[in-house]
């Protein structure tokens, strides 16, 4: 069954740094998005892209953050200078096409932890 | 803004048991409703959704949910529990204007023995 892959499972950085997460998305699918998970808290809406750029985005994506398809199949989410306020669990997903309704497929996530 | 509420972060439930995990909403005018599940070490699953229709809705796994509008409410229900459906279960909504989920914070159901 084809499934969204996210890429490290757990990442640990030092404040200041940058770290890029890395998703593929299942192969047909066109619309991507990547959400968040503080521990203890909600899972948060980060992002959504479609057709190479960015169809929405929350308060939380700021200039710290940004997306990219660099290729036919990878979909990166680069944080520059992290926060310790930054931990939490990110998780990718992705939808054959944007629509309402329509099911979102979601990776494992990648466990950051900034100290 | 659309909101989700789930009042209960944990649910103990013995095996066999019937369980309800709660959900409501912020009210919309037209309002999309999905139950996901975490299992350990997973990423999120869908187990049934409602767009429109019937309100009663059936899922993956024995689960079904209901709508209901009046109470703005969408709860999940299991008439019979195993132990293996332990895992996290996140309520999420969209409306008509997103196409992104607005999620609760997750009831960890454990299934005890």
């Amino acid at each position: 069954e084809p499934e969204v892959t996210q890429t490290p499972s757990h990442q640990v950085t030092q404040m200041g740094q940058e770290v890029i997460l890395r998703c593929v998305p299942i192969s047909n699918h066109l619309y991507f998005y990547w959400y968040r998970q503080i521990l203890g808290q909600k899972v948060e809406f980060l992002v959504s892209f479609y057709n190479n750029e960015i169809s929405e985005k929350s308060e939380i994506f700021d200039d710290q953050f940004s997306v990219e398809r660099p290729d036919g199949s990878n979909f990166t989410l680069k944080i520059r200078s992290t926060k310790l306020e930054d931990s939490a669990m990110y998780f990718c997903a992705s939808s054959e096409r944007p629509s309402v309704g329509t099911e979102a497929f979601f990776g494992q996530g990648t466990r950051l932890t900034v100290v | 803004a659309q909101s989700v509420t789930q009042l209960d972060s944990q649910v103990p439930v013995f095996e066999e048991a019937p369980v309800e995990l709660r959900c409501n909403y912020s009210s919309s005018v037209s309002v999309y409703l999905f139950w996901y599940v975490q299992y350990p070490n997973q990423g999120l699953q869908l187990l049934l959704k409602y767009l429109s229709g019937s309100t009663l809705v059936k899922g993956i796994n024995g689960f079904e949910a209901e709508f209901n509008k009046s109470q703005t409410s969408f709860h999940l229900r299991k008439p019979s529990v195993h132990i293996s459906d332990t895992a996290e279960y996140f309520c999420a909504v969209s409306d008509s204007g997103t196409y992104k989920y607005i999620f609760g914070t997750g009831t960890r159901l454990k299934v005890l023995a």
